[in-house]
Formats: C-alpha cells, structure tokens, sequence
C-alpha cells in the first residue's frame, strides 16, 4: 500500500520568516504525482503546488517551492516570507493516477 | 464560476437512517472522488470514478455506495449510517484521471448519532 508520511503535527513560524514542513512516501512506482493542499479553519482545501515525478526540476509558486528528492522519496515544502494568511493545514498527497494518497497533515500556525 | 458543488454541508442523522450527499461538477471533467478527513488520519479516499459508469473503491470503501450515471454527478450513499463514519466528507474532481490537480467541494460535516 502506498504510504506519505508528514511528521511534523504542528508548526509554528515568525511572520515573514521561513518555515519548511516535511514529507516522505513509499512508492515502488517510476510515475507518479506529488501535491501539497492547504487547509485553512473555511476548510476548502486549496492546491499549493503540484510536482510530477518525471520532472527533476523542484516546483515552484511564487512563495512557495518544493524541494523533491525522488531517490530518498521525500517532497518537503518551504514557505518564504510566512504571512498570516498562510495559518492552515497542510497535506501533501501523493498519486498514481487514479488513487490518491494523503498524509495526516501539518498544523502551521504563523505568529504575528 | 467553475466549481464542484456538494450537499448539504452539514448533515445529523440517526444510526441506520439511509442519506446520500450530492457531488456535482460543471467542469467536465472525467474523474470524481470521495474523501473522508477525521483527525489524525487525513483524508482517505473512499472510492473513485474515472467516468460515466466507472467505479472503483479507494482505501475505505466499507459502508459506503457510489453511482456514476452522469458525468457531471457522483453522488456518496450510506445505505445504513453507523456512528464510526461520523466525518468531513469531501468530493472532488480533475479534467482526467492522470494525477491532475483536484477540485474539491467545500465538504459535508456529517454526524451519525
């Protein structure tokens, strides 16, 4: 069975400070997809970024970037110059096309 | 306004007491799927559809009924509600079942009493 494993329950990080969360899964695929959606207290989950295995080059939107390690199967996600409204619930997902796969998620609180 | 309307937001109910939530998508795309979010758990997929009459169950299927008539429609049955899948449902969908982004609905808080 496919595994992703956040690690990090909670997370706490300065305004306009930089805070990375972690994430590691288990695939014996070669194609596969990787995402991080936020939730915040509305609940809407919203994509952050999407990385396709294939692809070496680390995605990046605007503040956020991703640094894909495909050999140690980790997808962790930095956040530049954290700002309030980035206070959520962060999930990374892994897919193979039509499964998908969700981590237990990482509270990221942002302190004024 | 693209999107993916899910009903109702919240829901109570009484064990056994057949309920559906609606899914409906105006986009369409090909695939659907249904999530339960319970804390400490994340979202796990309940069971997925990659198009018109193509169903398949996720990794908790148990309890739970789908049906995939129309594509833009793919509605999540519980044919006899039990306390244990008191959760936050949520449904989304993407253009094709390739990994592609989800649009998700904003979710169904159901509680079985």
């Amino acid at each position: 069975a496919q595994t992703v494993t956040q690690s990090q329950p909670e997370m706490s990080v300065q305004e306009a400070e930089t805070v990375t969360l972690s994430c590691t899964y288990d695939t014996s695929e070669n194609n596969y997809y990787l995402f991080w959606y936020k939730q915040p207290p509305s609940r809407q989950m919203i994509l952050v970024i999407r990385q396709e295995a294939y692809k070496q080059q680390n995605a990046t939107e605007n503040r956020f970037s991703v640094n894909f390690q495909k050999a140690a199967k980790s997808f962790s996600l930095k956040i530049s110059d954290s700002q309030l409204g980035d206070t959520a619930m962060y999930f990374c997902a892994y897919a193979t096309g039509n499964q998908f796969y969700f981590g237990t998620g990482t509270s990221l609180t942002v302190i004024p | 306004e693209a999107q993916v309307t899910q009903n109702p937001r919240y829901l109570i109910t009484v064990t056994g007491k057949k309920l559906t939530v609606t899914c409906s998508q105006n986009m369409n795309h090909e695939y659907m799927s249904w999530y339960r979010q319970d804390p400490g758990l994340g979202l796990r997929q309940i069971y997925y559809s990659m198009n018109v009459e193509v169903t398949d169950k996720g990794d908790v299927p148990e309890g739970y009924k789908v049906s995939r008539k129309e594509k833009r429609n793919f509605p999540l049955i519980l044919e006899s509600p039990s306390p244990n899948q008191t959760s936050l449902y949520f449904c989304a969908s993407s253009g094709t079942w390739r990994g592609e982004k989800l649009f998700f609905g904003s979710g169904t808080q159901l509680s079985v009493l």
